[in-house]
């Protein structure tokens, strides 16, 4: 039941855009992103909900297709800071529960 | 303001022996759940609450026992470790509204030897 993320790791130059894909064989209610340091807790980036929509904060955004059941974090201009693990969370429609993928890990460098 | 605040942040125990995780968080969040998080498999749903007396299974349950007998708390037992309950846990609390996100305790480190 774990949504599948791809890819597992991403290795960027400063300045660089990546694309990280969440797919779940559930349909879903909404769909989280997480970014974890390491020997940190995950940190909340943003919420999608049912309704097919977009959402975005500075260089970080992310879609999310109810109908395919998939979500994808966009980075854009990637800058050292955004180096970290990243996790989709899914909840499923008519549970309370959020199951977490795999993660993807982003590395950036100068 | 606190937030979400777990105990112990390390423990070492060994095979057979029990213990309880506490989980504490001070905004009155309903939702409270419990992660085991492994290398290379992400972080995996034990037990999950949807409010006070309330508990549920996860997706990997197995071996372990929950009890939210106050809302602020959430406490995560395990009867008789096994080598393979080694791992880092997360509670984590959210609120009802269905923006809520997760707010995340800061772990403990647990070894079975």
């Amino acid at each position: 039941q774990q949504p599948v993320q791809s890819p597992q790791a991403v290795i960027l130059r400063e300045g660089e855009d990546a694309v990280i894909n969440c797919s779940s064989s559930k349909a879903l209610y909404s769909v989280h992103w997480y970014r974890q340091k390491h020997g940190e807790a995950p940190v909340f980036l943003m919420i999608l909900l049912k309704g097919g929509e977009q959402k975005g904060h500075d260089k970080i955004s992310a879609s999310f297709n109810e109908k395919k059941q998939q979500s994808s974090l966009y980075l854009t201009a990637s800058q050292l800071s955004y180096s970290g693990t990243y996790f989709c969370g899914t909840e499923p429609d008519n549970t309370d529960k959020l199951i977490f993928g795999t993660g993807t890990r982003l590395q950036v460098f100068p | 303001n606190a937030g979400v605040t777990q105990t112990p942040k390390f423990r070492v125990l060994k095979t057979g022996q029990s213990m309880t995780l506490l989980c504490a968080q001070d905004m009155n969040h309903e939702y409270m759940y419990w992660y085991r998080q492994d290398p290379g498999m992400g972080l995996r749903l034990i037990h999950y609450s949807v409010g006070e007396g309330t508990t549920a299974k996860g997706e990997v349950p197995d071996g372990y026992n929950v009890s939210r007998l106050k809302k602020q708390n959430f406490l995560l037992g395990l009867e008789s470790a096994a080598p393979s309950q080694t791992s880092v846990y997360f509670c984590a609390s959210r609120g009802l509204n269905y923006n809520s996100p997760l707010h995340f305790g800061n772990g403990t480190r647990l070894t079975v030897t």
